[in-house]
């Protein structure tokens, strides 16, 4: 079956510019997950919903980050302002139910590089 | 403030050996820990978990090892393949709570 997908795979932009990334998760998993994944680090949490609403937040830097989820699949990561350090693989995960211990399940990531 | 730390950046074994990968922890609160691997230009993939409950878990070549007085897990793969060779992050999670806090990574090479 298909797993996680993300769009655009890369996206260039330049300071102060403003970026969306696209998730699409495994069909069914009513949990997402946005995490960042800068160079020579592990994955960082941004936010997690469950279902259509944003039930952990706490990861998102600052308020130039926004994402949602309005029918509880698709999810899209909102970055305004874009500053040289936003750049950055983020990365999207799913879950069957968000249980703690439900295995996420990771797309490809979309690499962010902002100039 | 680095919560789940590993410590060798790299790793290279021989083909047919035993390749060892280390995690420590800071948190008392993880209850859960899991190792995922992640080859070049793909998202990170599951490979084991344990909960705080077990020392051990077991899983073909795969096996994970828990020691909480340490905070310390290890991943063992025996035998070593070439297709093992990937950057392998930890991860822990705390009860209840579903954002996962990962580690560096090490990058394991396994030489044919």
């Amino acid at each position: 079956g298909a797993g996680v997908s993300q769009t655009p795979s890369n996206k260039v932009t330049e300071k102060g510019k403003y970026v969306e990334l696209r998730c699409d998760p495994i069909s069914g998993h009513t949990a997402l997950y946005w995490y960042r994944q800068s160079l020579g680090q592990g994955p960082e949490f941004l936010i997690y919903f469950q279902g259509t609403g944003a039930a952990d937040d706490s990861g998102l830097p600052n308020d130039r980050f926004f994402a949602v989820r309005p029918e509880g699949s698709v999810s899209t990561l909102k970055i305004q302002r874009t500053e040289r350090g936003d750049s950055a693989v983020y990365l999207c995960a799913s879950s069957l139910s968000g249980m703690g211990t439900d295995t996420q399940y990771f797309g490809p990531g979309t690499r962010l590089t902002v100039l | 403030d680095q919560q789940v730390k590993q410590n060798s950046p790299s790793l290279s074994v021989q083909e047919g050996r035993i390749s060892i990968l280390n995690c420590d922890y800071t948190n008392s609160m993880f209850d859960y820990f899991l190792w995922y691997k992640k080859y070049p230009a793909e998202g990170p993939t599951f490979l084991i978990s344990i909960s705080s409950i077990k020392d051990k878990n077991e899983d073909g070549r795969f096996t994970v090892f828990l020691n909480k007085s340490a905070k310390h897990l290890s991943l063992h793969i025996v035998p070593s393949q070439p297709g093992d060779s990937a950057v392998y992050f930890c991860a822990a999670s705390e009860a209840g709570a579903n954002n996962l806090f990962f580690g560096t990574g090490t990058r394991l090479t396994v030489i044919p």
